[in-house]
């Protein structure tokens, strides 16, 4: 089976830090993605985790542990438009390569 | 160059009704997937396709939903004798190659209202 588990809300301050964590437990792992969804748009990509390690991208950067099935996405200077859910979503190593999201985590960013 | 394009962006229904949500993914994108978000929800996974192999249907919640891919690009989900359990936003999203490491390119979606 799997499972994620995020938290389902944060707040933060424009111009602030900000971690979302990420455990997850599933059959067959082949990588870890973050997506980012404003309320009512479609997602888009963030990052792509297939190794241990720490990936920064700009302000954004994506840690994985496969061994702990754990993930965090970093969120630097924060924006007031990165206020949006940040979803968690381990790849299956089945015949799909299908991502499974979870409900992922909706943050708020306040002036 | 174009996105992934989906229509109609909302659709409302009848119980009981048929609908059709179609997909036109990005040229040359070989894997097309289905997803449904309902309100307040992750993304639920439907259905994969992928060249010419058969489709993953592994994710569909009933034989009420069905899905085609004509000619390796826009695809068709039919869900019929609708239930208004099925009023959620359908997804649909493309993958150049539908290997691990392509990222997912996700339409904007149909709204789907069943009453």
């Amino acid at each position: 089976g799997q499972n994620i588990d995020q938290p389902t809300e944060m707040t933060a301050t424009e111009g602030a830090i900000v971690q979302i964590n990420c455990t997850y437990q599933t059959s067959g792992f082949n990588g870890l993605f973050w997506y980012q969804q404003h309320a009512g748009e479609a997602p888009t990509f963030l990052s792509y985790n297939v190794l241990d390690g720490l990936e920064e991208k700009g302000r954004f950067s994506s840690f994985l542990s496969r061994s702990k099935g754990y993930s965090y996405l970093l969120l630097k200077e924060l924006q007031m438009k990165d206020s949006a859910s940040y979803l968690c979503a381990p790849l299956r190593q089945t015949g799909a390569n299908n991502l499974f999201f979870g409900t992922g985590t909706r943050l708020t960013v306040i002036p | 160059g174009a996105g992934v394009s989906q229509s109609p962006s909302n659709k409302v229904t009848e119980k009981g009704k048929d609908v059709e949500l179609r997909c036109d993914p990005i040229s040359g994108h070989t894997a097309l997937y289905w997803y449904r978000q309902s309100l307040g929800q992750g993304l639920e996974f439907l259905i994969y396709f992928q060249g010419n192999s058969a489709p993953d249907k592994s994710g569909l919640p009933s034989d009420r939903f069905s899905a085609e891919r004509t000619g390796g690009s826009v695809s068709t989900l039919t869900i019929q004798r609708t239930q208004q359990e099925d009023s959620a936003v359908y997804l649909c999203a493309s993958s150049p190659r539908g290997q691990s490491s392509y990222e997912q390119y996700f339409g904007p979606g149909t709204r789907l209202t069943v009453t």
